[in-house]
């Protein structure tokens, strides 16, 4: 267990449906990122929070995804009108910034989409 | 574009067994590599950090290199245990932007 907690761990879809996964990330690391990951491949940046504020959104987040960390404490990724292509592993890790800069990031332990 | 290449894509080797991993990149400016290892369906899990002034660190049977001018680093496996069958990603996060980027990993097996 890393400390960083995301549910579901598994979620199943049909296809046009909205979800919403949460990541709660260790406590006093104020960096918070989403990422999303098909088999055989390395994760792709989505998206990243340095606390409340979001910093920065990947191409790959259309419209139809919207990321939030309203307190800068935990943090939600939703994504509308759900397609096929949208099912992968989406993973959550929290980093404390603001010292080194080799601090480690710590990753959730994913929650695994499946739209049918 | 900032990128990180892994060779080889996979790996099958015998139990006991050394391996070598190999991750180019071309993220610049660079500020620190790391190894994660991930278990099929869970997150990756920190194995190392090295920042431009490290060449080598050890964390048990893993050793990882560094050579920052050639932009390549390596992660060298001893003695290879069945619990070592995963995906190993190396990660490089520059100087100035702040997002991890991750290579496509080498998904590596080890058979009795």
């Amino acid at each position: 267990d890393t400390g960083v907690s995301q549910n579901p761990r598994h979620k199943i879809t049909k296809r046009g449906q909205n979800v919403t996964f949460r990541c709660d990330p260790i406590s006093e690391h104020n960096r918070l990122y989403w990422y999303r990951q098909t088999l055989g491949q390395g994760p792709e940046f989505l998206t990243y929070f340095q606390n409340e504020a979001q910093l920065e959104k990947s191409r790959l987040l259309s419209d139809r995804f919207s990321a939030e960390r309203p307190k800068g404490s935990f943090s939600t990724l939703e994504i509308q009108r759900t397609e096929q292509g949208d099912s992968a592993m989406y993973l959550c890790a929290s980093r404390k910034t603001g010292g080194a800069r080799n601090t480690e990031a710590f990753f959730g332990q994913g929650t695994r989409l499946t739209v049918v | 574009k900032n990128q990180v290449e892994q060779s080889p894509q996979s790996l099958i080797i015998l139990e006991g067994k050394n391996c070598t991993l190999q991750c180019n990149y071309t993220v610049s400016p660079f500020s620190n590599l790391r190894w994660y290892k991930q278990d099929t369906g869970r997150g990756p899990v920190s194995l190392t950090i090295m920042t431009f002034s490290e060449n080598t660190k050890s964390n048990g049977r893993y050793t990882a290199t560094l050579d920052a001018d050639t932009k390549q680093s390596s992660l060298h496996i001893t003695a290879s245990q069945l619990s070592d069958s995963a995906s190993y990603i190396c990660v490089v996060i520059g100087t100035g932007f702040q997002k991890l980027v991750f290579g496509t990993g080498t998904r590596l097996l080890v058979s009795p």
